[in-house]
């Protein structure tokens, strides 16, 4: 079984500085990797996936991620945020076995002040 | 393109009742879609998986009898919560898979929240 390991429940940061969102996984076969976010009340959008080929993946409002399999992380970051980026952030999972199903962490809260 | 909407998006029903949750691919055909309740500053906690013409595929744990699914139609998927109870209130969310071969991305609808009184 896959499990996600998003270690940090909250993360606060200034506006324009950057940041980094830890993100873990344990799985015995190999995995794809995502990262969503959310906003208040609403579903989930997808940022960034990672399937295979390079490592370092970027994604859409200016993040990126990148797997690292000996260490089993797969970290997202950017370099400025904005107050917009005040969000829910989800680490997800699946497998090539079943790749549609998946297994998220249990989120990491992004807040940016001024 | 690949968007996912749900109805109601949100309701308030009283004990003992029973409500649907809708869930429509709008512009793709989803073979397989999910459904997801996610708590209070939790995360997501997948309940079962609605295929297309076939039974629902549910998780450990979770009661088919009570929360019923139907995959009628490649673009529409519903989720019945039967006699609800104020514990099943939660913030439901449904997913669809694009049907691509290369495809391994899930689109999710914008989640429906249920308030049992």
């Amino acid at each position: 079984a896959q499990s996600v390991t998003q270690l940090d429940s909250q993360v606060p940061v200034f506006e324009e500085a950057p940041v980094e969102l830890r993100c873990n996984y344990s799985s015995s076969v190999s995995v794809y990797l995502f990262w969503y976010v959310q906003y208040p009340n609403q579903g989930l959008q997808l940022l960034l996936k990672y399937l295979s080929g390079s490592t370092l993946v970027k994604g859409i409002n200016g993040f990126e991620a990148e797997f690292n399999k000996s260490q089993t992380s797969f970290h997202l970051r950017k370099p400025s945020v904005h107050i917009s980026d005040t969000a829910e952030y989800f680490c997800a999972v699946s497998t090539s076995s079943g790749f549609q199903k998946l297994v998220f962490g249990t989120g990491t809260r992004l807040l940016v002040s001024p | 393109g690949a968007v996912v909407s749900q109805h109601p998006s949100r309701v308030i029903c009283k004990s003992g009742t029973s409500v649907k949750i809708e869930c429509r691919s709008l512009d793709f055909q989803a073979t397989t879609m999910f459904w997801y309740r996610q708590f209070p500053k939790q995360s997501l906690m997948l309940m079962a998986t609605s295929n297309e013409g076939s039974k629902a595929t549910y998780e450990q744990g979770v009661e088919k009898d009570k929360f019923l699914i139907n995959h009628a139609s490649l673009t529409l998927s519903t989720l019945t919560v039967t006699s609800a109870h104020p514990e099943d209130s939660s913030f439901y969310i449904c997913s669809a898979v694009l049907d691509s071969w290369s495809s391994y991305e899930q689109y999710f609808g914008p989640g429906t929240r249920l308030t049992v009184t």
